[in-house]
């Protein structure tokens, strides 16, 4: 199976910063095939991002996703109240997989 | 629009079987198929496995051959997850999922999550 490793595993910032989270693959992965998640407490995952860098329905462009291979990226360009929550990678090879999350949180 | 209401909480002892129901509506039940996740209390998710309501293809995860069986019901629009022989380490929320388009396994559309605790 192919292994997603996110970093940071936590994330300390205020309201208004850029948050960048990283998802690596433990190999290749196809681009088509990678997707993001929020989850907040007590809630289901929210499918953020998929195909790498498409926004899902209804997610604000503040979200977006990059890269390519074994390295892919999420980032909010600023910092809603509502952004604090934990984030999970996902690739969706012949056995999906989900990396551990990153959490964040407010500073 | 789009909703998956799944069936409430069980308690189950170490060995039983239990069956979690996920009911679609607001949309083509055969045009998408279902991936079932679970999370234990505190942790990350787990793809368990998708099903096909078109045709009722699966693909298990490995770890979950021969434990667990997903079925669908085109009649009443409704997903079904089987998981045998609990453990208590099968204590988590599990969630139903439908696919962003079909056959894909990008989740855009959750359940509100099942608890199933596994104690003796």
């Amino acid at each position: 199976d192919i292994v997603l490793t996110q970093s940071p595993g936590t994330l300390s910032l205020s309201p208004g910063e850029r948050a960048t989270l990283y998802c690596r693959a433990s190999q290749s992965v196809s681009s088509t095939y990678l997707a993001w998640y929020q989850q907040k407490p007590g809630q289901a995952p929210r499918l953020l991002i998929y195909g790498a860098s498409s926004r899902a329905t209804g997610i604000p462009d503040r979200f977006s996703g990059f890269g390519s291979g074994t390295d892919f990226s999420l980032t909010i360009g600023r910092l809603e109240p509502e952004d604090f929550a934990v984030y999970y990678c996902q690739q969706q090879g012949i056995s999906p997989t989900f990396g551990p999350g990153t959490k964040v949180d407010i500073k | 629009q789009v909703q998956l209401v799944q069936s409430g909480a069980e308690v189950k002892k170490p060995g039983a079987s239990v069956k979690v129901s996920c009911k679609a509506s607001g949309y083509i039940f055969t045009s998408y198929g279902f991936s079932w996740v679970r999370q234990a209390p505190g942790q990350g998710l787990e793809w368990m496995g998708w099903i096909s309501a078109y045709n009722g293809n699966s693909n298990y995860a490995q770890k979950f051959q021969g434990r667990v069986t997903m079925t669908t019901d085109t009649f009443t629009s409704t997903a079904y997850m089987e998981l045998r022989s609990l453990r208590s380490d099968d204590t988590a929320i599990y969630y139903c999922a439908r696919d962003h388009s079909g056959g894909s396994y990008e989740l855009a559309y959750w359940g509100q999550g099942t608890l199933v605790t596994v104690s003796s």
